[in-house]
Order: C-alpha cells, then structure tokens, then sequence
C-alpha cells in the first residue's frame, strides 16, 4: 500500500523566512500530488498539484513545490512567509492504480511569528 | 459558487447509538469522498461514489460504517453502534469526473463526531 511521510511536523518560522516541507511517498509508479493547506477554523483547500510535465509547479499565495522522481518526493517551498502562512499543511498522492482516493501525511503545521 | 456542505458541523452521541453524516456536494460533482481525520492524523479514505455507486468502499474499517448516494447528489455516511475510537473529524470530498483525467477533490468543513 502506498503511504505519504512528512517529517516535519511543526515548523515555526519568523516572517520573511524561507520554507521548505518535505514529503516523500512510497509508491512507484505513475502518481499525481497535490499539497493541501487548513488555515485555522477553515476546510482543507488547494495550494497546488501536479499531474504531469514540468517538475516545479506554482501554486497559490507564492508557494511552489518540485516533484523529484528519483527520490518519491514533492516539496513544498516559499521564499518568504508571511504570518498569513500558518496553517497544517498536507501532501497527498494519488497513484495511477485505478483507484481516486487520495493518501494524505500526517500533516506539518506552520506557526509564523510576527 | 457554493461549495461542499457538511451537516451537522458537530454531533455528540454515546457510545453504541448510531449517527447519520450528510454531505453535500458541489453542484454538478458525479465524484463523491468520505475521509476521516483522526487528531494529529492527515485525511484517511473511506469510500467513493461515482454517481449512486460505491466505485471503492475499501476504507471502511469495519460492517459498522456504510455510506448512501440514492440519487447521485446528496450522501450520508451511517455508524452503527458508535465506538468512542469513531471519534474523528468525518470530511467529504466532491469532484468533477471527466473521463481519462484525475480531478483534485474539493473538500467540506467537516463533521467533527465525538463519542462519548
């Protein structure tokens, strides 16, 4: 079965900081990823995903994410946060296996400080 | 647009009663998703319907939980004889459904469960 790792699971940054999470997934194949992200009180929401093509997708907001096939990862990166950013964010996966579900991480959840 | 409705945002029950979760999704959305997250879990699936039909019920943990779409739009999602382990945020999930293309899911507030 596949699975989705995200090692960070609480980052605190200082505004204007650079992030990077990272996820990594198990499965082989052909995937299509995306990063969701909960702003407080909020449903999860779209930040970006990518499906094919160009490796290093933007999303909303300033952040971007660089799918790395050769080490089952897509990153998420911002240059610069903003205390806006803190929210759990979330990597998910769905594998070309026939199968729409999506397998979600554990989370990784951002706190900027002013 | 509206987006994906949850009712109710939160629904206390003891254990061994049984709930009704009810989604609503975005209008025109044949994809439908059930999710659970567990405190300091991601999104964990439970089931899919591709119109009135269950395309993939493989995450339902046990004959406990089922889940309904009788006319391709509204679902419930039913726990029999609740556990205070059902205690989770209960997310449901619509999208469009194009054939040959993967669509990204659109997610409800949620229902947060809680067993006593």
């Amino acid at each position: 079965a596949q699975s989705v790792s995200q090692h960070n699971h609480h980052v605190i940054l200082s505004e204007a900081a650079s992030l990077e999470l990272g996820c990594n997934y198990s499965y082989g194949g052909t995937v299509n990823l995306f990063w969701y992200v909960q702003y407080p009180g909020q449903h999860l929401q779209l930040l970006l995903k990518y499906f094919s093509g160009d490796p290093l997708v933007k999303g909303i907001k300033g952040f971007e994410a660089e799918f790395i096939k050769s080490k089952f990862s897509f990153n998420l990166r911002k240059p610069s946060v903003q205390w806006s950013d803190t929210a759990e964010y979330f990597c998910a996966v769905n594998a070309y296996t026939g199968r729409r579900a999506l397998t979600f991480g554990s989370g990784t959840r951002l706190q900027v400080q002013p | 647009g509206a987006g994906v409705s949850q009712t109710p945002s939160n629904k206390v029950t003891e254990k061994g009663k049984y709930v009704e979760l009810r989604c609503d999704p975005i209008s025109g959305h044949t994809a439908l998703y059930w999710y659970r997250q567990s405190l300091g879990q991601g999104p964990e699936f439970l089931i899919y319907f591709q119109g009135t039909g269950a395309a993939d019920d493989s995450g339902l943990p046990n004959d406990r939980f089922f889940a309904v779409r009788p006319e391709g739009s509204v679902s419930t999602l039913k726990i029999q004889r609740t556990e205070r382990g059902d205690s989770a945020v209960y997310l449901c999930a619509s999208s469009p459904t194009r054939a040959g293309v993967y669509n990204e899911q659109f997610f409800g507030p949620g229902t947060r469960l809680t067993v006593l």
